[in-house]
């Protein structure tokens, strides 16, 4: 799978827009991009994913640039519940087999803090 | 819908001695993983099953780690005997099976395992 470089921490304030950007340079034409979440002492949440087209859930949108390289998640109007670390993962899609099929490799995240 | 259920939520033990944890996945997901956090790394995956069958145990740190998910429903994870680095928290994770679109990955809140 490609490894993906996220910033190590930001900051955002409540109630704005809250932009996580995530690198994959080296991405391949089937592989999809997912967010994840870790809220403190709690396991990895899942927020959003997506293969080229931008999209957006309950919790988040999600965008990729035409060229897939880089992507962004947006959490619209955060909440000081939204505080958590952030994974960017690049997964392998379609068929079965292999020893990659279906897991995901986590990397170090960004340390989202919202404050009032 | 039930999440993914994992017993116990904590445990502490001697080193040793014998550990088995349990995952209980999403009714219906054929697809169940095991990852581990130890302090201050990143959340690694251990192995993967699909169904009854083991897809992938790349990730098994050695054999003291024994995975077992009889009858395709829930599994277990034996830790025998424990040593000081088996410490950290042991997540469970379950998805749907196959498709080009990946089905989300589902965690567990984790067990937090103590090795005194």
């Amino acid at each position: 799978d490609a490894k993906t470089t996220q910033p190590t921490s930001m900051d955002c304030a409540e109630g704005r827009a809250a932009n996580l950007p995530c690198n994959h340079s080296t991405i391949s034409g089937n592989e999809y991009v997912y967010w994840y979440r870790q809220i403190h002492s709690q396991g990895p949440q899942y927020i959003i994913h997506g293969l080229k087209n931008n999209e957006t859930n309950e919790m988040a949108s999600l965008i990729i640039t035409e060229d897939r390289k880089s992507s962004t998640l947006i959490l619209p109007h955060a909440t000081l519940r939204d505080t958590a670390v952030y994974y960017c993962i690049v997964r392998a899609g379609g068929g079965v087999g292999g020893t990659s099929y279906g897991k995901l490799t986590f990397g170090q995240g960004t340390i989202l803090t919202v404050h009032p | 819908e039930a999440g993914v259920t994992q017993f116990p939520s904590h445990s502490v033990i001697e080193k040793g001695q014998t550990v088995t944890l349990r995952c209980d996945p999403i009714s219906g997901h054929d697809n169940l993983y095991w990852y581990r956090r130890v302090m201050g790394k990143e959340i690694k995956f251990l192995l993967h099953f699909v169904k009854e069958s083991k897809q992938d145990e790349s990730g098994m740190p050695n054999n003291r780690f024994l995975a077992e998910r009889t009858g395709g429903t829930y599994s277990t994870l034996k830790v025998q005997p424990a040593e000081l680095e088996d410490s950290g928290v042991y997540f469970c994770a379950s998805s749907q099976g196959g498709g080009q679109r990946r089905s989300p990955l589902h965690f567990g809140n984790g067990t937090r395992l103590t090795v005194t």
